[in-house]
């Protein structure tokens, strides 16, 4: 079956401007997850949604990140203002949390440059 | 807190030689480790997993890990090294089975020599 897959694929910005980067789960999977990758941090986890309870935000480096989670499915990351450390490697990932100790599964990510 | 310290950054290795990529964590609670390997321009794909019960793991290409609680360990190992296993290799920690957002290494990238 199809896996989680994210959009764009690459994305070229400039400073100060406005992204969104888009995460499709698998298919009834009610848990997403969004985590950045990049060179000097290595992989930080950034935000949780599971079902309709409130988001796990706790990883989110500031008041620029945002998230949200439209029908349970699609999930779109979005970064205001963006700076030149936000550049990373932008990973979604979705698990079945109907059993306890289901792993996630990752999508390709979404490679960000902000010049 | 929860953290992962992933020894080397960097493992060359030749080819048909053991593999053996470090990791150690710390955890307030008993915890549950996983090994991801990462292939160039792909996302993560899970390696193996110890939630409870026998400590050593069996995953998938080959690789096992064995959990050492008193040594706070999750050492991942393959007794032969093909070509196929270069990759960034992550081990990562989790409080809840992996519910929570899950707390990684930096990485393992490995090198294998022909």
């Amino acid at each position: 079956g199809a896996g989680v897959s994210q959009s764009p694929s690459n994305k070229v910005t400039e400073k100060g401007k406005d992204v969104e980067l888009r995460c499709d789960p698998i298919s009834g999977h009610t848990a997403l997850y969004w985590y950045r990758q990049s060179l000097g941090q290595g992989l930080e986890f950034l935000i949780y949604f599971q079902g309709n309870s409130a988001p796990d935000k706790s990883g989110l480096p500031s008041d620029r990140f945002s998230a949200e989670r439209t029908g349970g499915s699609v999930s779109t990351l979005t970064i205001q203002r963006t700076q030149q450390e936000d550049s990373a490697v932008y990973l979604c990932a979705s698990r079945d949390s109907s059993g306890s100790l289901g792993e996630q599964y990752f999508g390709p990510g979404t490679r960000l440059t902000v010049t | 807190a929860q953290s992962v310290t992933q020894l080397g950054s960097h493992v060359s290795v030749s080819e048909g030689a053991l593999v053996l990529l470090r990791c150690n964590y710390s955890s307030s609670v008993p915890p549950y480790l996983f090994w991801y390997v990462q292939y160039p321009n792909q996302g993560l794909q899970l390696l193996l997993k110890y939630t409870t019960g026998a400590t050593l793991v069996k995953g998938i290409n080959g690789f096992e890990a064995e959990f050492k609680k008193s040594e706070t360990s999750f050492h991942l190992t393959k007794p032969s090294a093909h070509m196929s296993d270069a990759a960034e290799y992550f081990c990562a920690v989790s409080d809840l089975g992996g519910a929570d957002g899950l707390t990684f290494g930096k990485g393992t990238h490995l090198i294998i020599q022909p």
